[in-house]
Order: C-alpha cells, then structure tokens, then sequence
C-alpha cells in the first residue's frame, strides 16, 4: 500500500511562477525526502526533512512538514523548462526496518 | 545515476521465462533495494538488502528472487510466477543505515512478449 499521496496529480504552470506540491501520509515517520524523476529514468534525491524539523531550503525549492496534519508540501520558487518531471515523496516509517515508501508522484509541466 | 549501473535497459520476456535484471553499484553502499513502477502508479518495494548475504521482502515480493552474493551487486530475478511483469524496475543503493539517502539507477523495461 502507499504510504504517501501527492496532490495534485498533474501540474501546469508557465515558466517564472512557483510550482507547489502536496504530500499527505498515513503513519508515524522518522523523515520524509523529496525525489525527481524526469521521464524514463532513475529518481534523484532532492531534499530531506526530518520529523523534528519544520521547514527547510535547498536552493529554489522549500519544504515544510506538518506531523500534525500527516502532511509535507514542496514548493519550487522561480520554475523553469527543465524543472518539468515528476516528484515523488518518500517517507521513512518509524520502527519500519529503514523500508523508503513512495507515494505516487506529482507530474509538473514547466511551460515557456 | 550516481554509479548504480542497471542492465539490460530493455528486456522481453516470453511466457514461462526467468529473467535477471542486473544491478551494480561501485559506490560502497551497504545497502540495496528493488522498486517496481507502474504507470501513474508510485514505487513499490520488492525486496531490499541491507548487508551481504541477507535480503528482506518488501511489499510485493512474489514472483521475484533476489541474491547479495557480493557488496556490489544485487540481481533481480523475474520468474514465471509473476504474472504482470511489464513495469519499470528501478534498483537503489544507501550508504548505511545511518544516511537515508537513496541513489538510483536509471531503469530496466520489461515488457512480455
């Protein structure tokens, strides 16, 4: 079963506009990552945010956590053409053996 | 992909056939894993290896064998049990247990011919 669900499923935005995704998830988790995955290939790892932590930056992107509400977002500042792949959200379940769980990504079209 | 090499990129299989995706890694990691993807679906975790010489089921393991054999490689076999093997297969490696970090490879397709 999945663990996380992206929201939305599908995204299209023009090139300069921000690029906001969702993740919800169902347990208590030790961190949640952040992949991209540009179209037949592998993922590559984005960013990591750990339970304890609110919010972190890695260059144009932001991610926050709410352990609260079970759920992270991962917002994309100033987007551009080659940012279009799909993103994935991973979590790492407490007591869950370091088994990363993904949810079913996030399809981001960057227009010019 | 971060020094995981997945071979073949496109495998057929006919029915009733074994096959093995390969997958190497020269990063030194402890350890490995072996996700399907589906179209418009997530990953999903067949099977994972946190040292040599052990492997641990994941979520959808039937149909599927594994082998940790050497550090560096982490075969994935495809048997004739597995009766929807068309998906993308993706392998990934971690450093240790303690960097939760996952490198990819870039992919096989198998596709049943």
């Amino acid at each position: 079963s999945q663990q996380g669900e992206e929201d939305p499923q599908a995204l299209s935005i023009q090139e300069g506009e921000n690029a906001t995704m969702n993740c919800s998830y169902k347990t208590s988790i030790n961190n949640l990552q952040w992949y991209r995955q540009n179209s037949g290939r592998g993922l590559v790892h984005l960013i990591l945010i750990r339970s304890n932590e609110r919010e972190k930056h890695s260059g144009r992107l932001r991610v926050t956590l709410d352990t609260s509400k079970k759920s992270s977002s991962l917002l994309i500042t100033a987007s551009r053409a080659a940012d279009t792949a799909s993103y994935f959200c991973a979590t790492v379940v407490t007591g869950g053996g370091n088994k990363l769980t993904f949810g079913t990504g996030t399809q981001l079209k960057v227009e010019l | 992909d971060g020094g995981i090499t997945q071979s073949p990129k496109y495998l057929f299989r006919k029915e009733g056939q074994n096959v093995t995706l390969s997958c190497e890694q020269n990063l030194n990691h402890d350890a490995m894993y072996w996700y399907r993807q589906d179209p418009g679906q997530g990953l999903r975790l067949i099977y994972y290896s946190q040292i040599v010489n052990d492997f641990q089921k994941g979520d959808i393991a039937e149909g599927y064998s594994v082998s940790r054999e050497k550090k560096e490689s982490f075969p994935l076999t495809v048997t004739s049990a597995q009766k929807n093997p068309t998906a993308f297969y993706l392998c990934a490696s971690r450093l240790d247990r303690t960097n939760e970090k996952l490198f990819f490879g870039s992919g096989t397709q198998l596709s049943v011919l």
